[in-house]
């Protein structure tokens, strides 16, 4: 199975700020990672796909890189709304796994 | 646009079966481009993915729960289902139904490798006697 980690476990930044969640994979998966975001209460919400593919409707601010093993998640300018957990998820290979997740709070 | 929406007991007792059900709406599950698949986070620990159904009958489950799940289609009610039988308090989570959509890239190369592109909010299970 494919082990994913992620980090930072937590992250405060403010208003406008730029921050950069990483995830790592065990082994290669390619292109194969997809990253979304979830809050309190409501249903997860897919942001990017193909490693740097933005869903449908998602904010520009909002861009992911990577390839292989090593891979980021990167907002550009928080806004009030991006405070929120962030997980990555492999699609590599089965079963699908997800990082630990990245609490983002406001400072 | 697609929805989803978890539903069932919120308590289970130990050694029984958790049975919940998934409704769709705004799509149909016997769409051949997706897979329909259940995930489920225990309190503080990470995110697990249980399995995924497609509606030609096609079934994957995780190897760690694979002897305990089985997961169903109901097309009739645009819904399917999951059921873990034999269940301790390990088995304590929110249980989220979630659809796996593969995609095409700026090439127009296929990739047949889904990712979970819609969510339902999740249900919380307890199992407690």
């Amino acid at each position: 199975d494919i082990q994913m980690t992620q980090y930072p476990s937590s992250l405060s930044a403010s208003i406008g700020d730029r921050v950069t969640i990483t995830c790592r994979a065990s082994q290669g998966i390619s292109s194969y990672l997809a990253w979304f975001q979830q809050k309190p209460g409501k249903a997860p919400k897919s942001l990017i796909y193909a490693a740097s593919t933005l869903q449908s409707g998602v904010p520009s601010r909002f861009s992911g890189s990577g390839s292989g093993t090593d891979f980021t998640l990167t907002i550009s300018s928080l806004q009030p709304e991006d405070f929120a957990t962030y997980y990555c998820q492999q699609y590599n290979s089965y079963p699908i796994s997800f990082g630990q997740g990245t609490r983002l709070e406001i400072k | 646009q697609v929805q989803l929406q978890e539903s069932g007991p919120g308590l289970v007792r130990p050694s029984q079966t958790l049975s919940l059900t998934c409704t769709v709406s705004g799509g149909s599950i016997s769409s051949g481009d997706h897979y329909w698949s259940w995930i489920r986070q225990p309190p503080g620990k990470d995110l697990e993915w249980i399995g995924y159904i497609h509606y030609s009958g096609n079934i994957h489950y995780n190897p760690s729960l694979e002897s305990r799940v089985t997961i169903l289609l109901d097309m009739s009610n645009n819904q399917f289902s999951l059921k873990l039988s034999s269940v301790t308090a390990a088995d304590t989570a929110v249980y989220h139904c979630a659809r796996e959509s593969s995609y095409y890239d700026s090439s127009g190369f296929h990739h047949y490798y889904y990712y979970m592109d819609v969510w339902g909010k999740g249900t919380t299970v307890a199992v407690s006697s």
